[in-house]
C-alpha cells in the first residue's frame, strides 16, 4: 500500500535561514508524483511544489526546493530564508494509484514555527 | 479567478443531528473531492466526484455521503452526528482530476 510518512512532528527555525522537512514515502507504481502543502491557520490547503518521479532535476519554487531522492524514497521540502509568515503545518503528499478516481495519501504534517 | 468557496465556515451541531456542507469548485473543474481532517487521524479521503459521478469513496461509513450537481458543486452530508465526526472537512477541485487540488478554506465542525 501507498504510505507517506513525515517524521518530525514540529520544527523551529530562526527567520532567514534555511529549513528542511522530511518526507518518505512508499510506493510499487513507477509513475508517481509528489506534492507539498502548507495549511496555516487559517486551514486552507496551499500547493507549493510538485516533484514527478521521472523528473530529471529536483523541482524549485521561489524559496521552495525539493531534494528529490529516488532510491531513499525521499522528497525533502527545502525552504530558503524563513520568513514569519511560513509559520504554517506542512504536508506532504501523493495521489493515490491504487484506488479508483482522484485522491491523494497525506502525511501526518509537520508544524514549522519561525523564530524572529 | 474565484478559488474553492466552502459553505458554511463554522458550525456547532449536536449527537444526533445532521449536517450538510456544501462546496463550489473553480470554475471549470469537474473534480471535486471531500478530505476529513482530524488532529488524530490527520487528513483522510471521504470521496471523490467527477461529472456528477462518484468515482471514489474513503473508508468512512454509510453515514457519510455526497453528490455532485451538474454546474460541479458538490454537498456532502453527515446523518447521525457523533462526537467523533468533529473535524475541519476540506473540499478540493482539480480540473480532470490530474494535476494538483485546490482547496477551499474548509467547514469547520464542532460535535456537542
Amino acid at each position: 500500500a501507498q504510505k507517506i510518512t513525515q517524521t518530525q512532528p514540529g520544527m523551529f527555525v530562526q527567520e532567514k535561514e534555511a529549513v528542511t522537512l522530511d518526507c518518505t514515502y512508499d510506493t510499487s507504481d513507477p509513475s508517481y508524483g509528489l506534492f507539498w502543502y502548507k495549511q496555516p491557520s487559517s486551514g486552507e490547503m496551499i500547493f507549493l511544489i510538485y516533484q514527478g518521479s521521472y523528473d530529471q532535476q529536483n523541482a524549485t519554487e521561489g524559496r521552495y526546493s525539493l531534494n528529490f531522492q529516488k532510491a531513499r524514497k525521499s522528497a525533502n521540502l527545502v525552504i530558503s530564508a524563513s520568513q514569519l509568515g511560513d509559520s504554517a503545518m506542512y504536508f506532504c503528499a501523493m495521489r493515490d494509484t491504487e484506488g479508483q478516481g482522484f485522491s491523494f495519501i497525506f502525511g501526518k504534517g509537520t508544524r514549522l514555527l519561525v523564530k524572529p | 479567478k474565484a478559488g474553492v468557496t466552502q459553505t458554511p465556515r463554522y458550525l456547532i451541531k449536536t449527537r444526533g443531528q445532521q449536517v450538510t456542507l456544501s462546496c463550489s469548485p473553480i470554475s471549470g473543474h469537474r473534480s471535486v473531492s471531500w478530505y476529513q481532517q482530524t488532529p488524530g487521524q490527520g487528513l483522510q479521503f471521504l470521496f471523490e466526484y467527477f461529472s456528477e459521478t462518484q468515482r471514489n469513496k474513503g473508508n468512512f461509513p454509510g453515514r457519510f455521503s455526497g453528490r455532485q450537481f451538474s454546474n460541479s458543486r458538490s454537498e456532502m452530508n453527515v446523518s447521525t452526528l457523533e462526537l467523533g465526526d468533529s473535524a475541519l472537512y476540506l473540499c478540493a477541485s482539480s480540473f480532470a482530476g490530474t494535476g494538483e487540488l485546490f482547496f477551499g478554506e474548509g467547514s469547520r465542525l464542532t460535535v456537542l
